[in-house]
């Protein structure tokens, strides 16, 4: 399978418990993008590497959640200390910055719940 | 920032009916322009893209979308929808290293 891959697909843990999300975009592709989704809305932007550089991070990224891409593949997506508010998809993208009349590869998405 | 409007979140039709989603951006710079589609329980799927040139853009499935710059709109058409078009289509637009996505239309259709 050439496309994103993320891990797991879904999630359920308690309200404060720490949960860790795993996303592994297109081999080629230098640029990972995280996504949140919840009901009704659209993808709301979180924050986006390029090859191991976090080179943004929204405001929606609170102090509790925090993303590494450590070797400029893979990336993980960690929120410590649950919030029931946490609870949506988590969808990562990439890209390759170099094609730049291509659009995003998307996941499946991870989706938790926060009971 | 850039941000994306779309109306009409949810739209219920028959098949054989012609479909047409609107999308308002707003972004001052270098406007690329996306359209893509969530299938029940699937991924985020590219639908379309515009970036320069034509302004009317071609995508798969027999969809196509209209930049109109003097309107800030991207609207998104399919002149006969069938069954497995059921699904939610998002508009995106991309500036500032990123795509910025309106809310999203929950499109059902009646066989």
């Amino acid at each position: 399978d050439t496309g994103v891959s993320q891990d797991p697909r879904h999630k359920i843990t308690k309200r404060g418990q720490n949960v860790t999300f795993r996303c592994d975009p297109i081999s080629e592709h230098n640029r990972l993008y995280w996504y949140r989704q919840t009901l009704g809305q659209g993808p709301e932007f979180l924050t986006y590497f390029q090859n191991e550089a976090q080179l943004e991070k929204s405001r929606l990224l609170s102090d509790r959640f925090s993303a590494e891409r450590p070797k400029g593949s893979f990336s993980t997506l960690e929120i410590q200390r649950t919030e029931q508010g946490d609870s949506a998809m988590y969808l990562c993208a990439s890209s390759l910055v170099e094609q730049t009349n291509y659009g995003y590869t998307f996941g499946s998405g991870t989706r938790l719940t926060v009971v | 920032a850039q941000s994306v409007s779309q109306h009409n979140h949810h739209v219920i039709l028959s098949e054989a009916a012609s479909l047409e989603l609107g999308c308002n951006y707003s972004y001052g710079g270098t406007v690329n322009l996306f359209w893509y589609v969530q299938y029940p329980g699937q991924h985020l799927q590219l639908l379309l893209k515009y970036f320069s040139g034509d302004p009317l853009v071609k995508g798969i499935k027999g969809f196509e979308a209209e930049f109109i710059k003097s309107k800030f709109s991207f609207n998104l058409r399919k002149p006969s929808v069938q069954w497995s078009d059921t699904a939610e289509y998002f508009c995106a637009v991309r500036g500032n290293n990123r795509l910025a996505f309106g809310k999203g239309n929950q499109v059902v259709v009646i066989p």
